[in-house]
């Protein structure tokens, strides 16, 4: 089983839409957690960090579930820069601490 | 701008030859680390630097050398690469000790011929 698990997508929506990815991770013991987005061709960006309160930034709002080991980016108003790849990222614990686990990343594409 | 630089930004080299990439960051961080990215694929882990020392190696064919000659420098010394070798290697920093957020380079797109 990976580590973290995305839908790989695509998403294609329209401007001005509400569109939400999940991804799921398989060690509990994880304590941070993480959403990059990446452009064709360039390196992963940090977009947000996930706490366990949710957090909000702008347009972008995160979620944790720890109970569900669920995490889940909510992007409203879509802007045609927001196509992109959103990576779902965990950190590893006890002998991984250190490593980040990346899911597969989920394309997403805004059309006008 | 990004805070973590890499050189060169692109490289062809053959199999027989010698090449090194070079990553710098001014962000402070204490743990810098190797990526090997391949298209439409998440980053693979090669090499962490934690405090200027290896603390983990992913395996990795003995053609990829890491160096961190200070707390600012990592290197990745290229010999004898595989065709199968060509990618988008990144480097990140981060603060040491696991659960921080790291900050990439823009990468090498590296081409072996």
């Amino acid at each position: 089983r990976k580590e973290v698990e995305q839908d790989p997508g695509p998403f294609n929506v329209p401007e001005g839409a509400t569109v939400a990815f999940n991804c799921t991770y398989s060690n509990s013991a994880s304590q941070s957690f993480f959403w990059y987005r990446q452009d064709c061709r360039k390196e992963p960006k940090l977009l947000m960090s996930v706490y366990s309160s949710g957090n909000e930034d702008g347009r972008f709002t995160a979620q944790l579930n720890r109970a569900s080991q669920y995490i889940s980016l909510l992007i409203r108003d879509s802007k045609l820069s927001d196509s992109a790849t959103y990576l779902c990222v965990v950190n590893g614990r006890g002998s991984t601490l250190g490593r980040l686990y990346f899911g597969r990343g989920t394309q997403l594409t805004v059309w006008p | 701008d990004t805070e973590v630089t890499q050189t060169p930004k692109h490289l062809v080299m053959g199999m027989t030859n010698k090449k090194s990439l070079k990553c710098e960051q001014h962000m402070g961080h204490r743990a810098m680390y190797w990526y090997k990215q391949k298209a439409k694929k998440p980053p693979e882990l090669m090499f962490v630097y934690s405090y200027e020392k290896l603390s983990i190696n992913e395996s990795v064919p003995s053609r990829f050398s890491p160096e961190c000659p200070n707390s600012s420098l990592l290197n990745l010394h290229l010999h004898a690469l595989q065709p199968e070798d060509s990618a988008l290697y990144l480097c990140a920093s981060s603060q040491p000790g696991g659960g921080q957020p790291q900050h990439f380079g823009d990468g090498t797109r590296l081409s072996i011929l």
